[in-house]
């Protein structure tokens, strides 16, 4: 039961441009979304989060996007750079149920910034 | 600050073992979060502890177990290992483990079973 999932495994993009990573969900009891990037043999490292009280947060170069009545998510890094190449993943949680404070993870999708 | 530490980085074991891995929180976070990643997926929720006590627990067997010490430290303990436990294991700590609040995660520890 794939809860969350990200269904592109791989993403390519030039230099500067915009990448745009997805992410779609199907527990409507999810209320707060995060996304983060992992590179090979680190942990993953947060990124940005957003709460589904909000439609939209920007920190820097990156923006989540959340569509409640969709339950898509996306992630805009603006411009893109070489170094932001890795393995994103989003994730999410909800108050309830007997996994408090759990997050559930999508596949992963991974990213590469061509110079 | 220091982040999140595991040890060890990197285990070999053979099935039938059992194995114990180790976590320090962020100086200050009082809950710790178990998660196992296989090769090609996302993390998956194995336990969450907050001061010492259980509270959550995700879908593993019961070969599965962990801890967490006065310090706020934790270990994870898998017993009667399985090929199917090779992956890495990722410890992520916060302040008090609450919905809403960010994980933040240790680099890991990759366990191969032979």
């Amino acid at each position: 039961d794939q809860q969350v999932k990200q269904n592109s495994p791989s993403l390519s993009v030039q230099e500067g441009r915009i990448s745009i990573l997805n992410c779609d969900y199907t527990n409507s009891m999810f209320d707060y979304f995060l996304w983060y990037k992992k590179y090979p043999a680190e942990g993953p490292t947060f990124l940005i989060s957003i709460s589904s009280i909000k439609d939209k947060n920007e920190d820097g170069r990156f923006t989540v996007f959340l569509n409640k009545s969709a339950k898509h998510l996306s992630l805009h890094i603006v411009p893109s750079q070489p170094g932001d190449s890795a393995v994103y993943f989003c994730a999410a949680s909800y108050a309830g149920g007997t996994s408090y404070g759990k997050l559930t993870f999508g596949q992963g999708t991974i990213l590469t910034v061509h110079p | 600050d220091a982040g999140v530490t595991q040890s060890p980085t990197h285990l070999i074991k053979t099935r039938g073992q059992q194995v114990t891995l180790r976590c320090s929180p962020i100086s200050g976070h009082k809950s710790v979060s178990w998660y196992q990643q296989v090769l090609g997926q996302g993390p998956q929720f194995i336990f969450q502890y907050y001061e010492k006590e259980e509270r959550g627990r995700g879908n593993f067997p019961d070969r599965f177990s962990a801890r967490q010490f006065p310090n706020y430290s934790s270990e994870l303990n898998v017993n009667a290992l399985l090929l199917g436990d090779s992956a890495l294991y990722l410890c992520a700590s916060s302040f008090t483990g609450r919905p809403g609040e960010t994980q933040y995660f240790g680099p890991g520890t990759r366990l191969l079973v032979l």
